[in-house]
Formats: C-alpha cells, structure tokens, sequence
C-alpha cells in the first residue's frame, strides 16, 4: 500500500546540531507539507513544496530548510536547533491543490 | 496573512451531549477542510467543503459553509467516547495550495 513514512519518530538533540528529519511518500503526490504542532497553536505550516526543485517558506520557516530532489522525499534540516524547535512535527502530503493531504505519524523532537 | 482562528479550545461533554466547533476567518476561504486526530495520533481528513452554504453530513457528524465563506462549523450529533480527539479546520488555498490550520478544538467525551 502507498504510504507517508517520517523518520525517526522520536529525537533528542542538543541545541545547536544540525539535524534532519525525513519525510518519504509513496503516492507520488506533487505537494508535500511540513508542520510543527505545539500546544495552544495547532499546527503550523513551515515550508511547502509543489514538485520536484520546488520549496516554498510556510508561517514559521525561520530555523528550518527544505529540499526537493524526487517526487518522494522532503527532507527538513534544522540549521542549528534550539529549544525553541523542541515540538512534534508532521509530514503531509496530497495529490494537487484542493485536496486531501495525508500525514505522517509524526517525530517528536526534543531540543536540549 | 492568511489566518484561521477556532473555537473553543477544548470542549468537555458528557457522553450523548451535542458538540459544535467553529471556524472563522476574517477573509474569504477558497475552502475548507476538517481533520480529527486522536490523541497520540495524527491529523486525519474528514471532509472538504467548497460551495457557499454548503452542508454535509457523515453519520452523526454535520459540516457546514458559512454563506460568505468566512466560517465553518462542525456539529457532532450524541457524541461518543469514539468521537475524542482534536478537530482542525483548515483553509485550502485555490491560489497557493497552501493549507493553513486553526489551532483545534480538543474534545473530551465523558462516558
């Protein structure tokens, strides 16, 4: 079955390692979402992209970067994490604008 | 920028009780989607809505799209404990793809 896998789903990081989080699809879905999830704010859009080479900065893409090699992956790279970042993050992905988006599990990350 | 904002926060209800959440934005939405996720979960799609006053209904759950298209509801007909969880609305963008969430509303059903 087609599927959205994140990977690791649980991370402890000390503050100011780079660190990676991956996000690979199944679907071959054109756009692929990232978004943090903290109490009191829902979720909130970091980056996005429509396709291959594209990426785009969501509401809270200070901190975070993204790249767009295959259809499959969006990986998202912390610079330098901070305490700040410790959140639970969430991959998405959906066929076409206007559509459903499928979600990972999640990676809870732990920034110490 | 684009900004949905969702109320309440939490809701507490006895099992059987009525539940509604509401969306509202203070700019027209393109559409609207609603997911739930239940606790430790993810986020799961439940519908979409598109047309101006749209209702939908699934089981005991009722959608609704404001006439204006700048606000939603969800209405959950005799919860159940089945129904906990955190529902998002969310603005799908025609122009940018873009899905912008509310923060939630976190249901709790008391059997």
């Amino acid at each position: 079955d087609a599927e959205i896998t994140q990977s690791p789903r649980h991370k402890i990081t000390e503050t100011g390692r780079q660190v990676t989080l991956a996000c690979h699809q199944t679907w071959n879905h054109n756009n692929m979402f990232w978004y943090r999830q903290d109490l009191g704010h829902g979720l909130r859009l970091i980056h996005y992209s429509y396709g291959v080479q594209d990426t785009n900065k969501g509401e809270v893409s200070d901190g975070y970067s993204v790249s767009r090699s295959n259809t499959e992956d969006l990986p998202l790279t912390l610079e330098s994490a901070a305490s700040s970042q410790t959140s639970v993050y969430f991959c998405a992905s959906s066929p076409s604008m206007n559509t459903e988006a499928f979600f990972g599990q999640g990676t809870r990350l732990t920034v110490v | 920028g684009q900004q949905v904002m969702q109320i309440p926060q939490y809701q507490h209800v006895q099992e059987g009780e009525d539940f509604t959440t509401y969306c509202n934005s203070s700019t027209t939405l393109s559409n609207i989607q609603w997911y739930k996720q239940r606790p430790g979960g993810h986020p799961v799609f439940l519908i979409q809505l598109v047309k101006s006053g749209e209702v939908k209904k699934q089981k005991r759950l009722t959608f609704q799209f404001g006439e204006a298209k700048k606000n939603s509801s969800l209405h959950i007909t005799a919860t159940q404990t089945t129904d906990v969880g955190t529902y998002f609305c969310a603005d799908s963008s025609s122009n940018t793809g873009k899905l912008i969430f509310g923060q939630g509303t976190t249901l709790q059903v008391k059997p």
